[in-house]
């Protein structure tokens, strides 16, 4: 089993449509949970970053944890055109940015005007 | 505020070649990390430098290795390079502390023929 499970896709939604991407983990020790934003044939862009569970906002987008249930979920409201990339959850340990990043595979967006 | 730099773009080498591959950290990061990401697949951790320490290495051979300079820049060198190294390179730098995460540079793309 993998440590971070993440569906690869590909999503393709409607513009205004609210996005849910989703990734499951196994490893108990995880504590900062994140999302990346990966344009083709770039670096991934940091959207969010959060600690333990609970629900981070931030404009149209929204991170939620859920550590009981090894869980975690990205939300986009009213997706845009421009949001159509290759987005990762990541996960490390209980030394945050000290520590290597786990990814999921990656889930590709598609947001069609 | 400068953000992570990465050299070259883009580079071909052929089977049983030698690479180093340069990263310039974000001002103010001690801390470097480099990862690999095949095509298709989420970023897979090679190995952190702290304060020009190895400090974490992940399932690769060690015909991958590594430096840091006193100004926190880091290389990475892959000798022997195989097929199998075919892939985009990428160079993420930190704070170091466990509240911060990693910013993630443009990546090497790298072609072994």
């Amino acid at each position: 089993q993998k440590e971070v499970e993440q569906d690869p896709g590909p999503l393709s939604v409607p513009e205004g449509a609210i996005v849910s991407l989703n990734c499951t983990y196994s490893n108990s020790a995880f504590q900062y949970f994140m999302w990346y934003r990966q344009y083709s044939r770039k670096g991934p862009e940091l959207l969010m970053y959060t600690y333990s569970s609970g629900n981070k906002e931030d404009g149209r987008f929204t991170a939620q944890v859920d550590k009981s249930s090894k869980y975690i979920s990205l939300f986009i409201r009213d997706s845009q055109p421009s949001d159509s990339a290759t987005y990762l959850c990541a996960m490390s340990g209980a030394q945050g940015g000290s520590e290597k990043l786990v990814f999921g595979k990656g889930t590709k967006l598609t947001v069609n005007p | 505020e400068t953000g992570v730099t990465q050299s070259p773009t883009h580079l071909i080498k052929t089977r049983g070649q030698q690479v180093t591959l340069r990263c310039s950290s974000q001002s103010g990061h001690n801390t470097v990390s480099w990862y690999q990401q095949a095509l298709g697949q989420g970023p897979q951790f090679i190995f952190q430098y702290y304060r020009e320490e190895e400090n974490g290495r992940g399932n690769f051979p060690p015909r991958f290795s590594g430096l840091q300079f006193p100004n926190y820049s880091s290389e990475l060198n892959v000798n022997a390079l195989e097929l199998d190294d075919s892939a985009l390179y990428l160079c993420a730098s930190s704070l170091g502390g466990d509240t911060d995460t990693q910013y993630f540079g443009p990546g090497t793309r790298l072609t072994v023929l």
